[in-house]
């Protein structure tokens, strides 16, 4: 079982947005601003998304959007694209030099 | 490009041991903490170890503490697991994982690798 719970799967059109949660603890998610998501297609590398909750990295699509609210931190993908079908992980600081990440969430675009 | 590529990975017995090395490529190592990452066969992601840049600060998810051994040799660009007493359960893909910042290791992931397969079976 894994630290922070994520839906097993998701999908929307091509155009469409759609949003994956990641659920944590008032000692994970909601006690640090260190939420990060990762896209990871099969045999590739995982590619980092968004980090620190909301920050995109350079090169990332302004598509992909995340934000937290409680214990619960969002990835957002708007304007679906095939290539955007992939698992999804998030990932959060949990303090005492321990990271705990999501079970992963399947996205298929219709 | 940056580039990070695992190696090591394959067979071993329940109680036996393994090595994996990550070469890393084209920034510079020295300057970057580095971590493994593992996934189980249809599981999602597992943090297993991460290590300062330096090689003086090591941390390890309680679930390998006292089997596995992170190190590095900035030399060479390349980071180690040093993996004793496997189990069944340590099945996995390893991925080695580049910290993003130079300040901390647990920010996020910038760089993986594409991943060593081990497999602990009788």
């Amino acid at each position: 079982q894994s630290a922070l719970t994520q839906p097993p799967s998701a999908s929307g059109s091509p155009g469409q947005s759609v949003t994956i949660s990641c659920s944590g603890t008032s000692s994970d998610v909601g006690a640090y601003d260190y939420v990060s998501w990762y896209q990871h297609h099969p045999v590739k590398a995982p590619k980092l998304m968004i980090f620190e909750v909301s920050k995109r990295p350079s090169g990332v699509p302004n598509r992909f959007s995340g934000s937290k609210s409680g214990n619960t931190a969002s990835l957002t993908v708007s304007g679906l694209q095939a290539d955007d079908e992939a698992d999804y992980y998030c990932s959060s600081y949990a303090g005492n030099n321990n990271l705990v990440f999501g079970g992963g969430t399947k996205l298929t675009v219709l | 490009e940056v580039h990070l590529l695992e190696s090591g990975g394959g067979l071993v017995q329940p109680g036996g041991s393994l090595r994996l090395s990550c070469a890393a490529s084209a920034f510079t190592f020295s300057n970057y903490a580095m971590s493994w990452v593992r996934q189980a066969p249809g599981k999602g992601l597992e943090w297993v170890s991460a290590l300062s840049s330096s090689g003086g600060a090591t941390y390890y998810a309680e679930s390998v503490k006292g089997r596995f051994t992170i190190s590095r040799d900035n030399s060479k660009s390349l980071l180690y697991l040093q993996m004793n007493s496997l189990r069944v359960e340590d099945t996995a893909t390893y991925y080695c994982a580049k910290a993003s910042l130079s300040s901390s290791w647990y920010i996020s992931f910038d760089y993986w690798g594409q991943g060593t397969l081990v497999t602990v079976s009788p």
